[in-house]
């Protein structure tokens, strides 16, 4: 089968940094990426590995490993709007697949 | 034109109704997505429509029925709905279907079924 494994909720202050774990059993994908999610809103894309190793995007990296089947979203000086849930996917020939996604709460 | 527009924001429908959920995109991408998404849960695919032809039907019941006018165009015909089936319906395009990083969503369209 295929999954993607996320932890249910993080929390962090502002100012903060957090590291959202993204583990994987599923084989033959393209590349990993991350998409945010605030409440009521539209998933739009954050960031995209198709190597192994950090990509650095802003305040955002996104780091994977296909030998560890292991990949992480870091969020660096974490501000209150950064408060959504993020999801990680594999990019396989025809679809995305999701992770079962991370909701980041961001305390004051 | 970088945005996913999608019609209604949100409606409300009875089991006996047909209705339709429209999506449409500027950005000359050849592939189109429908989601389900429910509350605090990843979008579950629906269909795939890749250069208007769907390629990719994840086993969704027969009252939901999409449709690609053109390029441009995704719908999706509902009907005989059931009160499960309540959820977010988001509408996604990707510049070509073949191992394609980004997909661009559009804002979805909050159903309720009674």
């Amino acid at each position: 089968g295929q999954s993607l494994e996320q932890p249910s909720e993080v929390t962090a202050v502002e100012g903060a940094i957090v590291q959202i774990n993204c583990t994987y059993q599923t084989s033959g994908f393209y590349g990993l990426s991350w998409y945010q999610q605030h409440d009521g809103g539209a998933p739009t894309f954050l960031s995209y590995n198709a190597l192994d190793g950090l990509e650095e995007t802003g305040r955002f990296s996104s780091f994977l490993s296909r030998s560890d089947s292991y990949g992480y979203l870091l969020l660096q000086e974490l501000q209150m709007k950064d408060s959504a849930s993020y999801f990680c996917a594999v990019s396989r020939t025809d679809k995305l697949i999701f992770g079962t996604g991370t909701r980041l709460q961001v305390f004051p | 034109d970088t945005e996913v527009t999608q019609t209604p924001k949100h409606l409300v429908m009875g089991m006996t109704n047909k209705k339709s959920l429209k999506c449409e995109q500027h950005m000359g991408h050849r592939a189109m997505y429908w989601y389900k998404q429910k509350a605090k849960k990843p979008p579950e695919l629906m269909f795939v429509y890749s250069y208007e032809k769907l390629s990719i039907n994840e086993s969704v019941p027969s009252r939901f029925s999409p449709e690609c006018p053109n390029s441009s165009l995704l719908n999706l015909h509902l009907h005989a709905l059931q009160p499960e089936d309540s959820a977010l319906y988001l509408c996604a395009s990707s510049r070509l279907l073949a191992g394609d990083s980004e997909q661009f969503f559009g804002p979805g369209t909050r159903l309720t079924v009674l």
